[in-house]
């Protein structure tokens, strides 16, 4: 069945960059996604990349996406103590059968920052 | 302002009753969503609905319900048979017409039964 992993947890120091590594299992999907949760909230979408693109930078954001292995990372530059937080990957299920608009979600990775 | 909203922020029940957590969006979203998140889990789906009226079970439906009478509203109910409720419940929506399925998450509310 679809399938998200993530590391569970990343500490880097304030102003390194950071790189959060996922991997997933159905090729067909569309769109992959990253959103963060800051403790005690919901989640805030980050970013989202089309299957088709191998990068998309936003900012201090860089997704990469490698398709061929199912691999997707998030690159935060500059890493502040306000990037300290959950990151979650995601990715959508093809559409039919029941699955429009649903997405799989990984365990997510904490992320701290040192100062 | 558009948004989701979750009341409450934190909920307290004893083992053995029901409750029910609201959720309401002003984003005239079609789709709807409830999770559970545990720590170092993830997001499980419990239901889902995609349209008035209408509601799926997601992958941990067990001991929930949920109702769907109006489009910006899709409450979830605990019930008594939920073996481990305690948890951080979130509520999503999306619009069936943006392809990329992007969802909006509410500000989430924690339960706990003691």
């Amino acid at each position: 069945g679809e399938d998200v992993e993530q590391s569970l947890f990343l500490s880097v120091r304030e102003g390194d960059s950071s790189v959060i590594n996922c991997t997933y299992t159905d090729s067909s999907s569309t769109y992959l996604y990253w959103y963060k949760q800051e403790p005690g909230a919901g989640l805030q979408l980050l970013t989202y990349i089309f299957s088709n693109m191998d990068m998309k930078q936003d900012q201090r954001l860089t997704v990469l996406l490698n398709k061929k292995d199912k691999h997707l990372s998030l690159r935060i530059a500059d890493t502040q103590t306000g990037d300290s937080a959950i990151y979650f990957c995601a990715e959508n299920l093809p559409h039919g059968s029941g699955n429009t608009g649903k997405l799989i979600f990984g365990q997510g990775t904490t992320l701290q920052v040192k100062p | 302002d558009g948004g989701i909203t979750q009341s409450p922020k934190y909920l307290f029940r004893k083992e053995g009753q029901n409750v029910t957590l609201s959720c309401e969006q002003n984003l005239n979203h079609d789709a709807m969503y409830w999770y559970r998140q545990d720590p170092g889990q993830g997001l499980r789906l419990i239901y889902y609905s995609q349209i008035v009226n209408d509601f799926q079970k997601g992958d941990i439906a067990e001991g929930y319900s949920v109702s769907r009478e109006k489009k910006e509203s899709f409450p979830l109910t605990v019930t008594s048979a939920q073996k481990n409720p305690t948890a951080f419940y979130l509520c999503a929506s999306s619009d069936r017409l943006d392809l990329t399925d992007t969802q909006y998450f509410g500000p989430g509310t924690r339960l706990t039964v003691l």
